[in-house]
């Protein structure tokens, strides 16, 4: 069975530091990883996926995330957060070979960016 | 522009009254998703669609039912609304890859 964790409820970061919003997954095939951001009172919005190639994987808003197979993990990471990061975080991850409707969300990361 | 929307932002309906939640996206796409998110569930799948007329139950299927008889539209309905359906619920597509999903702006529901 497919399951995805995120272990933090809420991060908090101080601006400007680097960041880590954490994910784990379990597939008996091969993943498609993604990450979402939900702003409030708004809808998901795609940040990016890992598909196939490279671990590491640059997405929207200077975030990336490492596809890591050994430690069936996919982070969130970036650099040096800003105030405007402050939202809910979803990673989601589907069986390659497994129909569209498959998809796993984890429960949710708030993350807070304090100035 | 991808463009996913719902047909309200909020709702207030009364217990036992149908309930009628649509969603429409202009990317011609064949996969339609119904998601409910309630604070530390996650999104949960209650309906996905992946033709015309073609529906598969997903997690949480009972009290909601589903239509798509345009490719473009996706109703959720709820047929005798509880208070427990109180929750935002959160329309989704993608395309014949099956990867990016593409968010409405969400429905939050009240049932009182």
């Amino acid at each position: 069975a497919q399951s995805v964790a995120q272990p933090e409820d809420q991060v908090n970061v101080a601006e400007g530091n680097p960041l880590t919003v954490k994910c784990t997954y379990s597939v008996s095939g091969n993943p498609y990883l993604f990450w979402y951001v939900q702003y409030p009172n708004r809808g998901l919005q795609f940040l990016l996926k890992y598909i196939t190639g490279d671990n590491l994987v640059k997405g929207s808003y200077g975030f990336e995330a490492e596809f890591n197979k050994s430690q069936t993990s996919f982070h969130l990471k970036k650099p040096s957060a800003l105030v405007s990061d402050s939202a809910l975080y979803f990673c989601a991850v589907r069986d390659r070979g497994s129909s569209a409707s498959k998809i796993i969300f984890g429960s949710g990361t708030r993350l807070s960016i304090r100035p | 522009d991808v463009k996913v929307t719902q047909s309200s932002r909020y709702l207030v309906k009364r217990t036992g009254e149908k309930v009628f939640l649509e969603c429409v996206q202009d990317m011609d796409h064949e996969n339609m998703f119904w998601y409910r998110q309630d604070p530390g569930l996650g999104l949960r799948l209650i309906y996905f669609s992946y033709d015309v007329k073609m529906k598969e139950k997903g997690d949480i299927p009972e009290g909601y039912s589903v239509s798509r008889e345009k490719k473009e539209r996706f109703s959720l309905i709820l047929e005798s609304a509880s208070t427990n359906q109180t929750s935002m619920y959160l329309c989704a597509s993608t395309g014949p890859t099956a990867d990016t999903q593409y968010f409405g702006p969400g429905t939050r529901l009240t049932v009182l």
